[in-house]
């Protein structure tokens, strides 16, 4: 059974750009939460989405967005990128969505602005 | 609010000896805890888990302990090994919070041969 992949692994944009990176789950799991780890901030909340629909939402502006397609597939969005995003990207997925479940994690993707 | 976290940032241990990471927390309402693994350029990869309604919980070579009175949170790795060196990440999640983890910052473990 495949892993959480993520794409792209690496990405270098410029301030002011826009990103996209995709995260797909474990066959089955329904739910994909997102998270950014930098050194001085560990690992951070993002969002959950489950069944499309966005169930959970940590403490970043609006210039992170994120979605998840019918086959539970997901995405995020960050517009207006600071060099403060610099970060690695990690996508989680889980089976059902319901609490005190397991995640899972994809290798991240590793977002470098400047 | 909420937060996580670990007393120590590293530790160094011998190769066969017992190693045990600590990890406090704060919110009375976690009630599923996780400990994550960390290699350099991999994601977290899950260890083992336990829920509020246990105390203790053993895997393979791992034993997880949880003392909800002073909201403290162990693993224990047996006859650590080379291949243990990673970070170590608790994290925890409450009722409220579903799919959503709080991460402690993790600690370094090294492997003394």
């Amino acid at each position: 059974k495949a892993g959480v992949t993520q794409t792209p692994r690496y990405l270098i944009k410029t301030r002011g750009q826009q990103v996209t990176l995709s995260c797909s789950p474990i066959s089955g799991h329904r739910s994909v939460s997102w998270y950014q780890q930098t050194p001085g901030q560990g690992l951070q909340f993002l969002f959950e989405y489950f069944s499309e629909t966005q169930r959970n939402k940590g403490n970043f502006p609006g210039r992170f967005s994120g979605r998840q397609f019918s086959n539970s597939r997901s995405e995020m969005n960050v517009s207006t990128l600071e060099l403060g995003d610099s970060a690695l990207y990690l996508c989680a997925s889980s089976p059902d969505g319901q609490r005190n479940t397991e995640a899972f994690f994809g290798q991240g993707t590793r977002l470098t602005v400047v | 609010g909420e937060s996580v976290g670990l007393h120590l940032p590293t530790l160094s241990v011998q190769e066969g000896d017992n190693s045990i990471i600590n990890c406090a927390y704060s919110n009375s309402a976690s009630d599923y805890f996780i400990w994550y693994k960390q290699e350099s350029g991999k994601g977290p990869q899950f260890i083992i888990d336990i829920r509020s309604n246990m105390d203790k919980r053993q895997g393979q070579r791992v034993t997880v302990l949880l003392n909800k009175t002073v909201k403290h949170l162990s693993l224990q790795i047996a006859a650590t090994q080379p291949g243990d060196s990673a970070v170590y990440f608790c994290a925890e999640s409450s009722i409220q919070g579903a799919q959503k983890l709080v991460f402690g910052q993790g600690t370094r473990l090294t492997i003394n041969p």
